[in-house]
């Protein structure tokens, strides 16, 4: 099955910084990646999202980039503010959402 | 729309008595699922359903039961339960096929057994 790896599991940064994280995925069968954001004792909530039919997606401050070839997919949040503090999963897809894998999830503190 | 509702909040099980989460969708998306998240570590799937009577095993289905009679209910049953089961339960949903296959969660459900 697949297997998603995310990198690292911590990560802090001063405000306005940027923050960069970094999942590899197994399945090349794998055609969608979204990415979570959870913040403490919530759910989790998607936040940006991108298929392999694309290779980089800009929402405001938040870019994911993906490299089917090399497998792996990164979410970039630049000028980073406090509220940007949270875990954040990557997922990768194939055949629609029901067989979704999360990765570990990467804990990321924005310091004031 | 109050979008995917899990009940209960929190629940406190002793050894080997038995319980359902429950989740209900009001958004009619097909596709649900149930995850549990242990401290610190990232979602694992339990089950999954792609439509009313029709569910398959995930990656952590033992322990575990689900059924599927509509729509929009899809309860999970822990039989026996262990120490190993506590963790922060979460109920999803999704409606692929629309060009958003984005995956709505429940609030969770923090189950500790004692």
């Amino acid at each position: 099955g697949e297997n998603v790896e995310q990198h690292p599991s911590t990560l802090s940064v001063q405000e306005g910084d940027s923050a960069v994280i970094k999942c590899t995925y197994s399945d090349s069968a794998s055609n969608y990646f979204p990415w979570y954001k959870q913040e403490l004792g919530k759910r989790p909530q998607l936040i940006i999202d991108i298929r392999s039919n694309v290779g980089e997606k800009k929402d405001q401050r938040i870019a994911v980039t993906l490299n089917k070839t090399a497998k792996h997919f990164s979410l970039h949040i630049t000028e980073t503010q406090p509220e940007d503090s949270a875990v954040y999963f990557c997922a990768a897809a194939s055949g629609g959402y029901q067989k979704v894998t999360f990765g570990t999830g990467t804990k990321l503190q924005v310091i004031p | 729309n109050a979008g995917v509702t899990q009940t209960p909040k929190f629940r406190i099980l002793k050894i080997g008595q038995s319980m359902t989460l429950q989740c209900t969708q009001d958004m009619n998306h097909n596709y649900m699922y149930w995850y549990r998240q242990d401290p610190g570590m990232g979602l694992k799937l339990i089950y999954y359903s792609v439509g009313a009577g029709i569910t398959d095993k995930g990656e952590v289905p033992n322990g575990y039961n689900v059924s599927r009679s509509t729509t929009e209910d899809f309860p999970l049953r822990l039989e026996l339960a262990a120490p190993s089961q506590t963790s922060v339960y979460f109920c999803a949903s999704s409606y692929p096929g629309r060009g958003n296959t984005e995956a709505f969660f429940g609030q969770g459900t923090r189950l500790t057994v004692v």
